[in-house]
């Protein structure tokens, strides 16, 4: 199973909901990543889990929390968002994060996110 | 600052034809180079080029990292209007983040 699996597809929020993404991966992968990506620009690196630990988060806004229950699913609860938020969420994963060895990064279908 | 960049920017051609994607980096502390091609969701991982592994071949598919000249090239023979996406050149750091260039946007015609 190389698939990352990413719910829902589609979300359309208002500015004052509270909502998450969700990912999960079955791979036995324990490093996992959220990205953002805008039309026609490649993606933007959110934050990434390893080992269920955050290790990177690259100055996001406190409106997005990430949450990594266990290896296998991350969450990203997203909370009173602007307009300029709208964009495709990605969630990848790949293997550990080794010091000498860097690993593919596989992504999930993402996350079609609308903020009105 | 770290940089990478792919060109063309776009390219059309006709089925059957052989196009070559090129991507230059500068990266401090480089430890591998990747491609992707996305089309309409998700990036599709295709290569990972190393200093172990400067050539990857899949199917009509191949790839081969200069680290001297600090670029990959991604060829792709005999091509079908499947192939038509965007394929992204990312490299990654010492931190073990993805650098992404802009990506080419590849139309094949039938």
């Amino acid at each position: 199973d190389t698939e990352v699996t990413q719910t829902p597809k589609h979300l359309v929020m208002g500015m004052t909901n509270k909502k998450s993404l969700k990912c999960e991966q079955h791979m036995g992968h324990r490093a996992m990543y959220w990205y953002k990506q805008k039309a026609k620009k490649p993606p933007e690196l959110m934050f990434v889990y390893s080992y269920e630990k955050l290790s990177i988060n690259e100055s996001v806004p406190s409106r997005f929390s990430p949450e990594c229950p266990n290896s296998s699913l991350l969450n990203l609860h997203l909370h009173a968002l602007q307009p300029e938020d709208s964009a495709l969420y990605l969630c990848a994963s790949s293997q550990p994060l080794l010091r000498l060895w860097a690993y593919e990064q596989y992504f999930g279908p993402g996350t079609r996110l609308t903020v009105t | 600052e770290d940089k990478v960049v792919q060109s063309p920017l776009s390219l059309v051609v006709h089925e059957g034809d052989t196009v070559t994607l090129n991507c230059s980096y500068e990266v401090t502390n480089f430890r591998s180079l990747l491609w992707y091609k996305q089309e309409k969701k998700a990036p599709t991982f295709l290569f990972m080029l190393t200093s172990s592994g400067i050539e990857k071949k899949s199917g009509r598919l191949s790839s081969i990292l200069d680290k001297k000249e600090l670029s990959s090239i991604l060829n792709i023979t005999a091509t079908q209007t499947g192939d038509s996406a965007i394929y992204l050149c990312a490299v990654m750091d010492s931190n073990y983040q993805l650098i992404w260039g802009a990506g080419t946007k590849l139309i094949i015609k039938p």
